[in-house]
């Protein structure tokens, strides 16, 4: 079953908005990580944040993690019309797996 | 370093069919995941490997599917017989072992997309 998901499922923006994904899971992690998919393409580690931390930067990306809530957000400022993907979130527990969510799909429009 | 290498890109099969898909990984990198995507069920993790063993196989569905790693740069992936609802994207992803930092993030080949009619 999987354990994160991600909410909306698609969002539509204009190129310069910012897009903020959230995602919840269920069982408590080690880390929570954010993939992006290109169409046609494999997945590619974008951010991870730890469990011990409440937010982390990356460029454009920001990430928050809230355990008391099993929730984090992905929000990428001043998006790009390279920006459009499907975003994947997906935790770590106790091992060396990660279990994705289904992922959303993002559009920003130029 | 060229990243995961997957082969074949694309294959297409008739049901009944031996399948064997194939995956190089990042050189160095000691863990080898597979995993199956499909519209339906989205990200699936079949099997993984840590120094060439097997360490969890619960993902993959059924007797058909098998998967190997005869040493530490090649791991294949092999249905036999193949059946249509197998058809779907298969990734072979690479990590190495983060030393307990929880910090271990996941190399994603190109995928093979799988067709059986």
């Amino acid at each position: 079953s999987q354990q994160g998901e991600e909410d909306p499922q698609a969002l539509s923006i204009q190129e310069g908005e910012n897009a903020t994904m959230n995602c919840s899971y269920k069982t408590s992690i080690n880390n929570l990580q954010w993939y992006r998919q290109n169409s046609g393409r494999g997945l590619v580690h974008l951010i991870l944040i730890r469990s011990n931390e409440r937010e982390k930067h990356s460029g454009r990306l920001r990430v928050t993690l809230d355990t008391s809530k099993k929730s984090s957000s992905l929000l990428i400022t001043a998006s790009r019309a390279a920006d459009t993907a499907s975003y994947f979130c997906a935790t770590q527990g106790g091992s060396e797996k990660l279990v994705f969510g289904k992922g959303m799909k993002l559009t920003v429009n130029p | 370093d060229a990243g995961v290498i997957q082969s074949p890109r694309h294959e297409v099969t008739e049901m009944g069919q031996e399948v064997t898909l194939r995956c190089k990984p990042i050189s160095g990198h000691d863990y080898l995941f597979w995993y199956r995507q499909t519209m339906m069920r989205g990200l699936e993790l079949l099997i993984y490997f840590n120094n060439n063993v097997p360490i969890d196989d619960s993902g993959m569905p059924e007797d058909r599917f098998s998967a190997k790693m005869p040493n530490a740069s090649f791991s294949t992936l092999k249905i036999q017989p193949s059946e249509p609802r197998d058809s779907a994207v298969y990734f072979c992803a690479s990590s190495l072992y983060s030393g307990g930092t929880n910090t271990d993030t996941q190399y994603f080949g190109p995928g093979t997309r799988l067709t059986v009619l």
